[in-house]
This record gives C-alpha cells, structure tokens and sequence, in this order.
C-alpha cells in the first residue's frame, strides 16, 4: 500500500494557483518526496522531487514541511493543460489514488 | 534519447491466451517497474528489478502472472491463461537507481 494520502479531487480556477496537499506521516529521514501527474491516460509524467527543502522548477513549486510529514504542490498560474491527476510517492515508487485537478475557465 | 518503449500499444485477446508484454528500458538506467492501472484499483506496482534481479514481486496478483529481464535492455511481463479482469493499462518504468521514474506510454490490454 502506499504510504501516501491525498484528496480525491481539486477544483482551481485558470490563471490562479493550485496547491496540492500531500500527507507522508510515515516517512524515514533520507527519502524524497516526488511528484508526477497523469494526463489522460498516458504514463505519468515527472514533475519535481525534493527532502526537505523547498524546491522550485519551470514547472511547480513544492513545499515539504519541517517535520517532512506533509508536503504541498504548487502550480503557480494554473492552465486548462494542468489538469490531470496528480501523484506524491515516496523511494518505493507505490502510488496512491492521486488527487484529480480539474481547471476550469 | 529514446524513452521507455513498450510494446504491443494494444491488444486484445480472448480469455484463456497466453499474452506477452515487453518493455525496453531507457539506456544506462538499472532499476525497471511494472505497474497495471484500472479505474478500480489505481496505479498499481506489480514488481521491480535491480540490475536485472527482480526485488520486490510482491504486487503481482497471482501465479498467472510472471516477469523477466535477462538482460539490462529488456523485459517482459507475461500472463497465462489470461482472464477478462486482466483488462488494464501495463505501464512499464526505468530509473537510475534513486532517482526519478520514466514511464512509458502502456500496453492496453483488453481480454474478452
């Protein structure tokens, strides 16, 4: 099972941000947190990756929380593209339900 | 680079048939994933190699299933006899060990 929860869904209007909630309450001190979405039904995608300090790349933001049980994904100006289901995952690469972000105009 | 390829895209079988999935990792990386994916139960890891050596099989359903790599470029997941609730999307994956996964596009199985 994984050892990561997350809501089933998420609405966000286009051009804001969409922040992504991820709860790791049992992760071990030298794993990463990683997220990747899927679009449609194609293979997930990598999106960004980090262990405990906050990481930034062209494509999100993430934020993991001091005591790493939590972290939060950040689209910052999210477009009718970023939808898809969104996936946080630990080192053994068990995904959970994802969280579906739908975009709407 | 090429990514991961996975071969058939498709294919549709009826119940009984032995089916053979292939995946061809992405070069240099040593750690290969199969995942099966159904709107009932989500993105599932079925087993992993390291280095060719199969580590963790403990999400393969059942004894109808089985995986090899016999060699660093090449793997396959097999199913026989296939039955209807096989139906799903096999996703392969390959990293360098410890960092991020690269999926291929799937296999779309459907057993009828």
């Amino acid at each position: 099972d994984a050892k990561t929860t997350q809501p089933p869904s998420m609405d966000c209007a286009e051009g804001r941000a969409a922040n992504l909630p991820c709860n790791h309450s049992t992760i071990s001190g030298n794993e990463y947190v990683y997220w990747y979405r899927q679009i449609h039904s194609q293979g997930p995608q990598y999106i960004i990756h980090g262990l405990k300090n906050n990481e930034t790349n062209e494509m999100a933001s993430l934020i993991i929380t001091e005591d790493r049980k939590s972290s939060t994904l950040i689209l910052p100006h999210a477009t009718l593209r970023d939808t898809a289901v969104y996936y946080c995952t630990l080192r053994d690469m068990r995904f959970g339900a994802g969280t579906r972000l739908t975009v709407k105009p | 680079d090429a990514g991961v390829i996975q071969s058939p895209r498709h294919e549709v079988t009826e119940m009984g048939q032995e089916v053979t999935l292939r995946c061809k990792p992405i070069s240099g990386h040593n750690s290969l994933f199969w995942y099966r994916q159904t709107m009932m139960r989500g993105l599932e890891l079925l087993i992993y190699f390291n280095n060719n050596v199969p580590i963790d099989d403990s999400g393969m359903p059942e004894d109808r299933f089985s995986a090899k790599m016999p060699n660093a470029s090449f793997s396959t997941l097999k199913i026989q006899p296939s039955e209807p609730r096989d139906s799903a999307v096999y996703f392969c994956a390959s990293r360098v060990a410890g960092n991020t996964i690269y999926f291929g596009e799937g296999s779309w199985l459907t057993v009828v």
